[in-house]
């Protein structure tokens, strides 16, 4: 199936602890996201990446980074682990002009 | 700085009425503006996207319409049924470039049967 899927699901970790979350695209999409929904529902872009241009919004700690081992992974490692990080994280991908394409999302939980 | 808002956040009707959901967004210079659908404890559906060049799209059900210089999008939904309970979001898109999607804050939908 043509989508965007992450892993894991579900996610539950000590504070402190350092985790990644995987993504993979295969829509031969440009450009890949993450996205956090808070306890609020709102979606907020953390960061936005293409083979060329990491783009990063200016409110999200530098705990968080993006990696991208080829056009088709975004990958998202996330050091020393807070209570606040506890969120539902989305990957997406979208094409230049085309519509965005979004992962099922996986639900973190730091206790 | 672009601001979406969603009314009414939350909206409860008996199956079979048609609906109209509203989207408003503060800046008209949009590239464009597409609909997703969110059910509980899952992720983004997309329904429809509108380019900022047309009025409308339609799939199914499901109509979005477009007025780029009043900055309102709706969509409208006819003869809803209970699997169409869920939080509709819609978001508008700046440019070309990356992070220049902006959500609205939803609305849950509730289809009574």
């Amino acid at each position: 199936d043509t989508a965007v899927s992450q892993t894991p699901k579900y996610l539950v970790t000590q504070m402190g602890n350092d985790k990644s979350i995987k993504c993979e695209q295969n829509l031969g999409h440009d450009t890949m996201y993450w996205y956090k929904q808070d306890s609020k529902k709102f979606l907020k872009i953390m960061f936005s990446y293409n083979n060329k241009e990491l783009i990063i919004n200016e409110t999200v700690p530098n705990r968080f980074s993006p990696k991208s081992p080829d056009k088709a992974h975004l990958n998202l490692h996330i050091n020393s682990l807070e209570l606040g990080d506890s969120a539902v994280y989305f990957c997406a991908s979208s094409q230049l002009q085309g519509s965005y394409t979004f992962g099922s999302g996986t639900r973190l939980t730091v206790v | 700085k672009q601001e979406v808002t969603q009314i009414p956040a939350a909206l409860s009707v008996p199956e079979g009425e048609n609906l109209v959901l509203n989207c408003s967004f503060t800046d008209s210079a949009i590239y464009n503006l597409q609909w997703f659908r969110q059910d509980p404890g899952k992720g983004l559906t997309s329904l429809l996207l509108i380019q900022s060049s047309q009025r409308e799209q339609t799939s199914g059900r499901l109509n979005a319409s477009l007025d780029k210089s009043s900055g309102r999008s709706t969509l409208y939904i006819a003869a809803s049924q209970p699997g169409d309970s869920a939080t509709y979001l819609c978001a508008v898109r700046l440019g070309t470039g990356a992070n220049n999607l902006f959500f609205g804050t939803g609305t849950r939908l509730t289809v009574i049967p």
